[in-house]
């Protein structure tokens, strides 16, 4: 059972309002990541990190922000939503190394009316 | 830029019967690992295969991987209704810094 959560599981809000999605592991891997998945389709790496004060952005240009003070959290930050954010929102971490087993979180599911 | 493309996008079956995926990639892998997704949730790992592997087994999953056609599969066995989800293959990029994901597939098992 992987150790690592999201919050919240759904939110719904309307346009324009400034979100945080929150994710958090307990495993101390240094590397995490944002991924944006809409229904049935691919995952989309927007966001990851090394470990603490690292950030990148992903393939999948975001208009999310994300920041890495401690190692065991990696909160995503929307300024202002609009309609097209709609999507899931998954956390994953894993250890540090190539091409390592991925941990993901339960999801957010996001609607921005 | 997507890495990996699975094959079918869908596929229905009866309970016990098996189940075959298949995934190929662009580009030269360090590991290929596969994952499912139950609906609406995160993805769960299964298995991981190194590129200097050919073959590998857990319990009812077999994965084979070849390096040269740059493709792999993954064998579901005696399927039961519980392995419906979407199934996804992953790569590591040239790089090694990131996991790219393909598009899934879909897989029914009815009862």
């Amino acid at each position: 059972e992987a150790d690592i959560y999201q919050t919240p599981r759904y939110l719904v809000i309307g346009t324009g309002k400034k979100i945080t999605l929150e994710c958090s592991q307990t495993m101390g891997h240094d590397k995490m990541y944002w991924y944006q998945q809409d229904p049935g389709m691919e995952l989309h790496l927007i966001h990851y990190s090394y470990g603490v004060n690292s950030t990148e952005k992903g393939d999948l240009s975001s208009e999310s922000t994300v920041s890495r003070i401690r190692t065991e959290h990696f909160p995503l930050t929307l300024e202002s939503a609009r309609p097209s954010h709609t999507s899931q929102y998954l956390c994953a971490s894993s250890v540090q190394g190539t091409g390592e087993k991925l941990f993901f979180g339960s999801g957010t599911q996001l609607s921005v009316l | 830029s997507q890495q990996g493309e699975e094959d079918p996008q869908a596929l229905s079956i009866q309970e016990g019967e098996n189940a075959t995926m298949n995934c190929s990639y662009k580009t030269s892998i360090n590991n290929l690992q596969w994952y499912r997704q139950n609906s609406g949730r995160g993805l769960v790992h299964l298995i991981l295969i190194r590129s200097n592997e050919r073959e590998k087994h857990s319990g009812r999953l077999r994965v084979t991987l070849d390096t040269s056609k740059k493709s792999s599969s993954l064998l579901i066995t005696a399927s039961r209704a519980a392995d419906t989800a979407s199934y996804f293959c992953a790569t590591d990029d040239t790089g090694g810094f990131k996991t790219i994901f393909g598009a899934g597939t879909r897989l029914f098992v009815k009862a």
